[in-house]
């Protein structure tokens, strides 16, 4: 059964820094893309960052020079260190899965899902 | 710029069936997208992938009252024989070129 359960979540005042974390179990980590995902109290969804299999990273605007995705694969986990934290980035941050369809274009879509973890960006 | 655009609430009664629509932005009619559920207080769910040709792959455990099909620039997850534990938040999901995720706004089901 895969299972997907983060970490690290928890209250930090502006401009202060977080790193979270996500442990992986139930399929070979180290063969997936992974991402983050978040989701801000009563909105909807928000991609965050990803990773391949290779560690490369990618972001998007809102985070990038701020947040950094890293993988252990030895450890089955993913990691996302959150630094100059803005109250914006407050949300519920998920853990998620890769994975893609060939096509034109391909799609890249999330197969399995953490719970999440609160993070509350606050003075 | 890739947008999917879903209506922000749905209603249908108890055993009923529902039709959530994601329409992709202009020019994007070809991409295939992903449904996602959210019931309360939980994470995320994938659903299933479908494609602009309305195939469609379910992801592991989906009920079969859960489908697909497309017609143009329109994605839709039709849920047949409603039931309780369908009241959720649904997502529709594809990717941008550039690397990008992008998530439609969201529908509210609510089964009445």
């Amino acid at each position: 059964e895969v299972q997907l359960v983060e970490s690290g979540g928890g209250l930090v005042q502006p401009g202060g820094s977080l790193r979270l974390s996500c442990a992986a179990s139930g399929f070979t980590f180290s063969s997936y893309d992974m991402h983050w995902v978040r989701q801000a109290t009563g909105k909807g969804l928000e991609w965050v960052s990803a990773i391949g299999t290779a560690g490369d990273p990618y972001y998007p605007g809102s985070v990038k020079g701020r947040f950094t995705i890293s993988r252990e694969n030895a450890k089955n986990s993913l990691y996302l260190q959150m630094n100059s934290l803005r109250a914006g980035d407050t949300a519920v941050y998920y853990c998620a899965r890769g994975a893609m369809v060939r096509g034109v274009p391909p799609l890249y879509y999330f197969d399995y899902w953490g719970q999440g973890t609160l993070v509350t960006v606050s003075s | 710029q890739l947008v999917l655009t879903q209506s922000p609430s749905a209603s249908a009664s108890l055993g009923a069936s529902v039709k959530l629509t994601c329409t992709l932005s202009s020019g994007h009619s070809s991409y295939a997208i992903a449904w996602h559920q959210q019931q309360p207080e939980k994470g995320p769910r994938y659903l299933m992938k479908l494609n602009s040709d309305g195939s469609h792959s379910k992801g592991d455990g989906i009920p079969d009252r859960f489908s697909g099909s497309s017609s143009g620039a329109e994605r839709y997850l039709t849920i047949s024989s409603l039931q309780s534990e369908d009241e959720a938040d649904y997502y529709c999901q594809t990717w941008g070129t550039g690397i990008q995720g992008v998530f439609g706004g969201g529908t509210k089901l609510t089964v009445l």
